[in-house]
Formats: C-alpha cells, sequence, structure tokens
C-alpha cells in the first residue's frame, strides 16, 4: 500500500542460523532506512544509504550487516544473533532526507530462538 | 541533543469526541516535526509535517497539529474521533541548523496508544 514492500513478513531464527531481510521500495526514493522497532521502546534508526552510499550506521553491533545494491533494495542480513534482538524491523524509503516524510513498509516480525 | 517526548502511553477517547496527542520537542536548531500512525501489524504511516510557514498543518484523515514555538509543542488533534482512529501514533522531529543547513537524523518518540471507544 505505501510502496514499500518487506519480505519475509515473520521469522524465527535460531541463534547460530543465517539469514537476511529483503526490503524493496517502488517510489523512485534515493534514501533508504532500517529501523528496530521493540516493545515499550523509540523507534531505533540503525542504517541510512543515500543513493546507494551508507550515510549512517547508528552502532549497530556487526551481528547486523546491511546492504543496498541500488536506490531501490535494501537487504539487512542477519547471523549470530540474540534474543534480545527479537522485534520488529522496519524499512523505509524517503526523496532524500530533510523535510520529507519517510514512506515505511509493513515490517518483518523477528523472533530469535 | 534533540529529542522527543511523548508524555501519555495511552490517550482514552469517546467516539465523537475531540482527541489531542501531546509531542513536546527539544533540538538545537528549526525543527522540522512529523506525525506517523502505525495500525496493528503494519509499519508506519505519514498524516502531517511542519516545515515553515502556518502554525496549523492539516493531514491526512482529518488530523491536523500546532506548532508551538515557545512551548516547543506539536500536539496531535482531531475535532471528532473515530473508532478507526484507534492506532499508536508516533511524533518524530528533525533538527535543521538555519533551514537548508546541516540536518540530523528523524528522531521519534516512544509512541502514544490512542483507543477510541463507541
Amino acid at each position: 500500500e505505501t510502496g514499500v514492500t518487506q519480505t519475509p513478513r515473520h521469522l524465527v531464527m535460531g541463534m547460530t542460523n543465517k539469514k537476511s531481510l529483503k526490503c524493496e521500495q517502488h517510489l523512485g526514493h534515493n534514501a533508504m532506512y532500517w529501523y528496530k522497532q521493540s516493545a515499550k521502546k523509540p523507534l531505533e534508526l540503525m542504517f541510512v544509504y543515500n543513493f546507494k552510499e551508507q550515510t549512517e550506521n547508528n552502532s549497530v553491533p556487526s551481528r547486523f550487516s546491511p546492504e543496498c545494491p541500488n536506490s531501490s533494495h535494501l537487504f539487512l542480513h542477519l547471523h549470530t544473533l540474540q534474543p534480545e534482538d527479537s522485534a520488529l524491523y522496519l524499512c523505509a524509503s524517503s526523496v532524500g532526507q530533510g523535510a520529507n516524510e519517510q514512506y515505511f513498509g509493513p515490517g518483518t516480525r523477528l523472533t530469535v530462538t | 541533543a534533540q529529542s522527543v517526548a511523548q508524555p501519555e502511553d495511552q490517550v482514552n477517547v469517546a467516539e465523537g469526541n475531540p482527541l489531542t496527542v501531546k509531542c513536546t520537542y527539544s533540538v538545537s536548531g528549526n525543527p522540522y516535526l512529523f506525525w506517523y500512525v502505525q495500525y496493528p501489524n503494519r509499519g508506519l504511516q505519514f498524516l502531517l509535517k511542519y516545515i515553515t510557514g502556518d502554525n496549523l498543518v492539516k493531514g491526512s484523515y482529518g488530523f491536523e497539529a500546532e506548532f508551538n514555538k515557545s512551548q516547543t509543542s506539536f500536539h496531535l488533534k482531531k475535532p471528532s474521533a473515530l473508532v478507526s482512529d484507534s492506532a499508536l501514533y508516533f511524533c518524530a522531529v528533525r533538527h535543521i541548523m538555519n533551514y537548508g543547513g546541516s540536518q540530523g537524523n528523524l528522531i521519534f518518540g516512544k509512541g502514544t496508544k490512542l483507543s477510541v471507544k463507541p
């Protein structure tokens, strides 16, 4: 509905697994973002990409590895996660930053067992 | 450091009554202010924003918000609440050093759950 899709919508993984989250935007935007949403906490910005270049890494542990092959696609590669990494991971995009609003995908609900 | 405060975890309103969801902010420069709504099992959806100009901004679904610089507030309002307005509402701020200058990332409040009862 918003022009930003995320797959999978739900993911359960063990602490030794490797998985990837995918985000795709069909809006022609040039900036893309990964956020983490945990219960009772504000949204946490994880990574920002502008024209495929990473412009922000908000002190995210190395077990999260982003990839932005082009302005329409964004991945989040996951490995050796911890149970506290269980959360809703949201992808967003915008026309640049500044005054422009962000459009969010529906999120991937991640559970680490 | 910039920050956003949403002092109420939950707001309860009867259908047809006016609603207000509060937001205050703290930034070192001029603010860009945003409201987003999140329905269950969905991502955030943009409602409205204040950039400059008229302090009263109107957005989607009949919502509006008033920028008050002296009180550093940007409260979300609607004259007549609907049951379908029940959702989680997020205020967000980005600081701008002299419009068009350097800017920080978007900072979100922790959210306010709005419950509208019939």
